[in-house]
């Protein structure tokens, strides 16, 4: 069975200083995989995805994440947070070619 | 280039009735989908639609229906709601059918069933 997981429901982190959200996931054969954003009232919006190649994976705004085959991770990271970085955060795994499979979300505040 | 547009943005229902959502996309994209996101479950796949003409049920299809009416455009039916289906709901295409393609999101339509 497909699966991602978010363990973290929130992650605090002051400005300036390094973020990680973290993602593990569960999929049969080459995963995609995938981080959106939610802002407020607002749909998702595609930060990055990793396909295949380098494991360092680079994205919109500064964002990006490291696949980890062995440990089966993609965590999303930034090594400056910025306080308008605030908002939930997706991981998502592509089974197949027409299914994500979305974690339950993992929301950021970075305090100023 | 709008993206991806949806309405109504909200919509207040009584159980047993019925309701249509729209979605349009204007970038050319073959394949929309359609998603419910409740609170602290993440997004689901309710039904999508790999090209223009055809539809396939999702993760949660029951008690919606589909309809890819041409390649822009893909609406989502309630025909009898229930509170169970109070949520937010999201309209996404993405170019191609694939594992690889990311998908683009509308704005939401927040829905109340009472």
């Amino acid at each position: 069975a497909q699966s991602v997981a978010q363990p973290e429901d929130q992650v605090n982190v002051a400005e300036g200083n390094p973020l990680t959200v973290k993602c593990t996931y569960s999929v049969s054969g080459n995963p995609y995989l995938f981080w959106y954003v939610q802002y407020p009232n607002r749909g998702l919006q595609f930060l990055l995805k990793y396909i295949t190649g380098d494991n360092l994976v680079k994205g919109s705004y500064g964002f990006e994440a490291e696949f980890n085959k062995s440990q089966t991770s993609f965590h999303l990271k930034k090594p400056s947070a910025l306080v308008s970085d605030s908002a939930l955060y997706f991981c998502a795994v592509s089974p197949g070619a027409n299914n994500l499979f979305f974690g339950t979300g993992t929301r950021l505040t970075v305090i100023p | 280039n709008a993206g991806v547009t949806q309405t109504p943005k909200f919509q207040v229902l009584k159980t047993g009735q019925s309701m249509t959502l729209q979605c349009a996309q204007d970038m050319n994209h073959n394949s929309m989908y359609w998603y419910r996101q409740d609170p602290g479950m993440g997004l689901r796949l309710i039904y999508y639609s790999a090209s223009e003409g055809t539809t396939d049920k999702g993760e949660v299809p029951n008690g919606y229906n589909v309809s890819r009416l041409n390649k822009r455009e893909f609406s989502l039916r309630l025909e009898s709601a229930a509170p169970s289906q109070t949520s937010v709901y999201f309209c996404a295409s993405s170019a191609l059918p694939g594992e690889g393609y990311e998908q683009y999101f509308g704005p939401g339509t927040r829905l109340t069933v009472t």
